[in-house]
């Protein structure tokens, strides 16, 4: 069963610093991969998400994430937080679309004003 | 266009109690997938619905739980006889098809308390 790891649960840093959440997964065939967003008191929205092509991918809000087949990662960036990014933040693989999604533990993100 | 609807978004029940969640998909969307999120845990995945079938459901525990997604109303899982294990938040999500994509659009949640 695919698995799938995320590291520093829980992240606190100020308003324009750089914010990179790290993302792998356990899994050597085809994937699709895809990171989720919870904001306080709101349901999971997608972030952005990967299915084939370019591996560094864009997502709403400023947040791109990048495929690394080698080294089964799928890390999520975002060059300049702002507060109303507090949140917590899932990444999620599906494998050969079996219709499953398996998620990492999350990471909750605090900015400080 | 509604987002997926998950009721009650809260719910206490006391140990042996039964617990209904129900989940209407998008409109639309026929492919229902139900998660659970245990403390501190990240989403598991029970089940996977479409309407009237059951597709695959190798992360529903093997007793006292059941889901269904009838031809008319909303998808339901059941939990019968519960335990405080049982307290977690549970999601449910829709899909419209089946195409290699896979996207899935959540709604907000049943947070389910056992005491």
């Amino acid at each position: 069963a695919q698995s799938v790891s995320q590291h520093n649960h829980h992240v606190i840093l100020s308003e324009a610093a750089s914010l990179e959440l790290g993302c792998n997964y356990s899994y050597g065939g085809t994937v699709n991969l895809f990171w989720y967003v919870q904001y306080p008191g709101q349901h999971l929205q997608l972030l952005l998400k990967y299915f084939s092509g370019d591996p560094l991918v864009k997502g709403i809000k400023g947040f791109e994430a990048e495929f690394i087949k080698s080294k089964f990662s799928f890390n999520l960036r975002k060059p300049s937080v702002q507060w109303s990014d507090t949140a917590e933040y899932f990444c999620a693989v599906n494998a050969d679309g079996n219709n499953r999604l398996a998620f990492g533990k999350g990471n909750q993100v605090v900015v400080i004003p | 266009n509604a987002g997926v609807m998950q009721n009650p978004r809260h719910l206490v029940r006391r140990r042996g109690q039964e617990a209904r969640l129900r989940c209407s998909p998008m409109k639309g969307h026929s492919h229902v997938y139900w998660y659970r999120q245990l403390p501190e845990e990240g989403l598991k995945f029970m089940v996977y619905l479409q309407k009237e079938n059951i597709i695959d459901e190798s992360g529903m525990p093997k007793e006292r739980f059941s889901a269904e997604f009838p031809k008319e109303g909303p998808s339901i899982l059941r939990i019968q006889q519960v335990v405080r294990g049982d307290s977690a938040a549970y999601f449910c999500a829709s899909s419209p098809d089946v195409s290699s994509y896979n996207e899935q659009f959540f709604g907000p949640g049943t947070r389910l308390t056992v005491l």
